[in-house]
């Protein structure tokens, strides 16, 4: 079956300017993770759905971030008035939670580059 | 807050030897998941192996194996046989076994294979 997917893939915007990211998360997964990974650096964790809910929004950087999930499926990951610090690889993953595998695998999608200029 | 610390920013092996990765952790936690993932250049992060902490024996997947030792709370990661498809950065993460699903990531290890 299908993968994760995001998009779009690469995004360039100006510094100030709104940006939406969309993450379509494999079809029956419950629990759906936004990271996201600035030049060099490992993944750092923003926020966690389960179905709808997002029980853990501990990790958006400030209030310009924020996130919704409709219908159990499809998240957008909105950032308003962009910073050039903002520039990473935002990563999607969904995770089938209460399956058979307590370890709760994470798939995750390619990524989308932000680039703030 | 769990922490994960991956010291070896890069690394590299000749084609057909073994290399191994480190990662080590720290957590007050004694139930939790721990995980080698492995991120190409197309940024597709591919999970490599997994570790359940309860479990004593180590997770071995083909020419993949971990060394986890729960005491020193040290996850190292084994390539034998290494093949050009294994140059990537490779990422070791945490995952507590109860409450938030969180990942928590190290910094990464870019492993370039020498032919």
């Amino acid at each position: 079956g299908a993968g994760v997917s995001q998009s779009p893939s690469n995004k360039v915007t100006e510094k100030g300017k709104d940006v939406e990211l969309r993450c379509d998360p494999i079809s029956g997964h419950t629990a759906l993770y936004w990271y996201r990974q600035s030049l060099g650096q490992g993944l750092e964790f923003l926020i966690y759905f389960q179905g709808n809910s997002a029980p853990d929004k501990s990790g958006l950087p400030s209030d310009r971030f924020s996130a919704e999930r409709t219908g159990g499926s499809v998240s957008t990951l909105t950032i308003q008035r962009t910073q050039q610090e903002d520039s990473a690889v935002y990563l999607c993953a969904s995770s089938l939670i209460g399956g058979t595998s307590g370890s709760h695998e994470q798939f995750f999608g390619p990524g989308t580059r932000l680039t703030v200029l | 807050a769990q922490t994960v610390t991956q010291s070896q920013p890069e690394m590299s092996v000749q084609e057909a030897e073994t290399v191994t990765l480190s990662c080590t952790y720290d957590t007050s936690e004694s139930d939790y998941y721990l995980f080698w993932y492995k991120q190409p250049p197309s940024r597709q992060m591919i999970l490599v192996i997994r570790q359940e902490a309860y479990k004593q024996q180590n997770a071995t997947e083909n020419r993949f194996s971990v060394n986890f030792q729960k005491a020193a709370k040290s996850f190292s990661l084994k390539i034998s046989d290494s093949q050009l498809g294994d140059a990537a950065m490779y990422f070791c993460a945490y995952r507590s076994a109860e409450g938030n699903e969180k990942l928590t990531f190290g910094t990464g290890t870019r492993l370039t294979i020498i032919p």
